[in-house]
Order: structure tokens, then C-alpha cells, then sequence
């Protein structure tokens, strides 16, 4: 069964400090793992995106790993900021062929960083 | 993304009543999505259409409909809305023309609640 499992679910972090967030997939045949940053009461917007032969991928200070081999991936923010905090969601992309196939999302870790 | 942009924002309905969720684009992308986002489930797909003459169910369309009137417009209507129907709805869009990017890009979303 194709799945998406993020951990922690939550997590309560100081301003300033570092953290990383961890998604396990099952879904195959892979195409893509994109990661989105969800606010409160928004749209989730996308982070960075991944492809197979990819293993880290930068967005400011925010870094992406994948391990296609064992099936994860893991966000870690550096320097946490108040405005980090929000949802963030892992989402794999199924290959069909030459065509797109379907999106698989985990469910989110709500990310809170204090003062 | 102002590029995607939902109404209603917020709507409070009876059981029984027919409700329409609107959704329009002004990014030029061919597909369209609706999805439903529930605490602690993540997003969920009702109905996605990678153009205007192609409707596809997603995973959770049972009491949904769709009507996508024109490339950037996609309508999401519940003909007979129960209270398990109250949740956050997300309108998202992509262009195919990107191969295997995928990237969605989502709407503000609409909170809806079904007394």
C-alpha cells in the first residue's frame, strides 16, 4: 500500500534553534517527494522538490535530504525564525509511465517555535 | 496564491442544503484539483481534471460533484451537505507542460461548516 508517514506529528522548538523533520514513503514507482510549507488558515506552498538521483536540495535555511534507497526524507530548518511556524507536509509523487501519477500526502508536522 | 483564488471564503450551511465551492485560476495551468483537509488526516483528494473535458474522481467523492466550466475555472458542489462534510477545502492547479515537477499550487481554501 503507497503511504506517507510523517514524525514527529508536533514539535515545540526555541527561536534560533535548529530541528528536522522525517517522512517515510512506501509509494513506488517514485517520482518526486516535494515537501510544502503550510501557515494557518493558507494554502500549502512548496518548499523543495526531489527527484530520484537527488539527495539534498537547499532552499534557503531550509534543507532537504532523500534516501531513496531506504524510502526517507528529512527537512531540517537552521536558525529557526517565529515565522517557521506552521505545518509541513511531505508529499510523494507516483511515476505512470510517462505521465504524472498520483500525489501521496502525509498527514503534516505542526512545527511551533517559541520566543 | 492570489493566482488561485476560492469563494467562498467562509460558509455556514444546513444539512440537506446544496452548496457550491468556486475556483478560478489566472496561471494558465491545465489541471485542477479540490481537496479536503481534516485535523489530523491531512489533505485528501475529492476531484482533480487535467482539462476541460477531462474529470477524474479522486480518493473521498462519494456526496461530491465537479463541474470544471473552463480552463480556469473548477467548481466543487455538494448536492445534499452533512456535517462529515465540514472541513477545509483547497483548490489547487498545475501545469502538465512541467513534465514530472508536479508542483501544485494551492488556493487560500474555503472553510466550510455544515450545521
Amino acid at each position: 500500500k503507497n503511504q506517507v508517514e510523517q514524525s514527529p506529528q508536533s514539535l515545540i522548538i526555541l527561536e534560533g534553534k535548529n530541528c528536522t523533520l522525517q517522512c517515510n514513503y512506501t509509494v513506488s514507482p517514485f517520482s518526486n517527494l516535494r515537501w510544502y510549507k503550510q501557515d494557518t488558515g493558507r494554502g500549502p506552498v512548496s518548499l523543495t522538490i526531489m527527484t530520484f538521483s537527488e539527495n539534498t536540495k537547499s532552499n534557503g535555511r531550509y534543507t532537504a535530504t532523500l534516501d531513496a534507497d531506504t524510502k526517507q526524507s528529512s527537512l531540517h530548518i537552521t536558525a529557526s525564525q517565529l515565522s517557521d511556524s506552521a505545518s509541513y507536509i511531505c508529499v510523494v509523487s507516483a511515476r505512470r509511465g510517462s505521465t504524472l501519477g498520483r500525489l501521496y500526502f502525509g498527514r503534516g508536522t505542526q512545527l511551533t517555535v517559541w520566543p | 496564491d492570489a493566482d488561485v483564488t476560492q469563494t467562498p471564503r467562509n460558509r455556514i450551511t444546513k444539512t440537506g442544503k446544496r452548496i457550491m465551492l468556486e475556483c478560478s485560476q489566472t496561471k494558465g495551468h491545465d489541471r485542477m484539483y479540490w481537496y479536503r483537509q481534516d485535523p489530523g488526516l491531512g489533505l485528501r483528494l475529492i476531484y482533480y481534471s487535467f482539462d476541460v473535458k477531462d474529470i477524474n474522481k479522486g480518493e473521498i467523492s462519494d456526496g461530491y460533484s465537479v463541474s470544471r466550466q473552463a480552463q480556469a475555472k473548477f467548481s466543487l458542489s455538494l448536492e445534499s451537505a452533512i456535517p462529515n462534510q465540514t472541513a477545509l477545502y483547497f483548490c489547487a492547479t498545475s501545469d502538465s507542460g512541467l513534465g514530472r515537477n508536479n508542483e501544485q499550487f494551492f488556493g487560500p481554501g474555503t472553510r466550510l461548516t455544515v450545521l
